[in-house]
């Protein structure tokens, strides 16, 4: 039974760039979360999904940062216009209840 | 807002030696409370969970009881290995707000042969 499935699990990108983060949920889990943790810090909530619904973005930068989870496909989280202070670890995690299951992240690297 | 709060580290032990991180947590209500390791370089595991008040969740060695009258949630295991050495989060499901986790910082453990 595959895991959560993240891709890249490394990403340079140049300031001003596109940056493309994607996350395949385990398999029968409808439910996606994504959190960042940033240098020496624990995680933070950014976007929770459902199929084609985006259910709470609370913890998203209100610019640059979108994220989808189509009905077909895995969930995207896009960050467009790189800044230096996105370089982080960003991690999905499924569900299909209460326990949440990680992947083993992208980490993204602004140069 | 809900919170959790976990004692900083790093924390440095020799094999065999007796484990305690502790964990507090501010919460409306009475969340589901998980413990998540973090080996170098990997993303989270999940450790164990506890849904309600004197819940016991252990795996692994690992054991941390749920104490409503001291909103704790400790990780304690009796002996550690140098496989343990990694970093432990503890954190609450916030479900009024949609359903996510609330993380502490976390803990570095690193243990000696």
């Amino acid at each position: 039974n595959a895991g959560v499935m993240q891709n890249p699990r490394h990403l340079v990108r140049r300031r001003g760039q596109e940056a493309r983060l994607r996350c395949s949920p385990m398999k029968g889990h409808s439910h996606v979360y994504w959190y960042r943790q940033l240098p020496e810090e624990g995680l933070k909530f950014m976007v929770y999904l459902q199929k084609e619904n985006i259910i709470d973005e609370s913890g998203m930068p209100k610019e640059r940062f979108s994220a989808e989870f189509p009905k077909e496909g895995p969930s995207i989280l896009r960050i467009q216009q790189v800044v230096r202070g996105d370089s982080a670890a960003y991690f999905c995690a499924s569900s299909n209840g209460e326990t949440q299951y990680f992947g083993p992240g992208t980490r993204l690297l602004v140069l | 807002g809900d919170s959790v709060t976990q004692m900083e580290g790093p924390v440095t032990l020799s094999e065999e030696a007796f484990l305690t991180i502790n964990c507090t947590y501010t919460a409306t209500g009475y969340p589901s409370l998980f413990w998540y390791v973090q080996y170098p370089g990997e993303g989270l595991q999940l450790l164990l969970k506890a849904t309600k008040a004197d819940d016991k969740g252990s795996n692994k060695g690992f054991e941390a009881t749920y104490r409503k009258e001291t909103t704790s949630f400790h990780l304690e295991k009796g002996s550690v290995q140098v496989s343990d050495s990694a970093v432990y989060f503890c954190a609450l499901l916030q479900m009024e707000y949609g359903n996510k986790l609330v993380f502490g910082a976390g803990t570095i453990l690193r243990v000696k042969s």
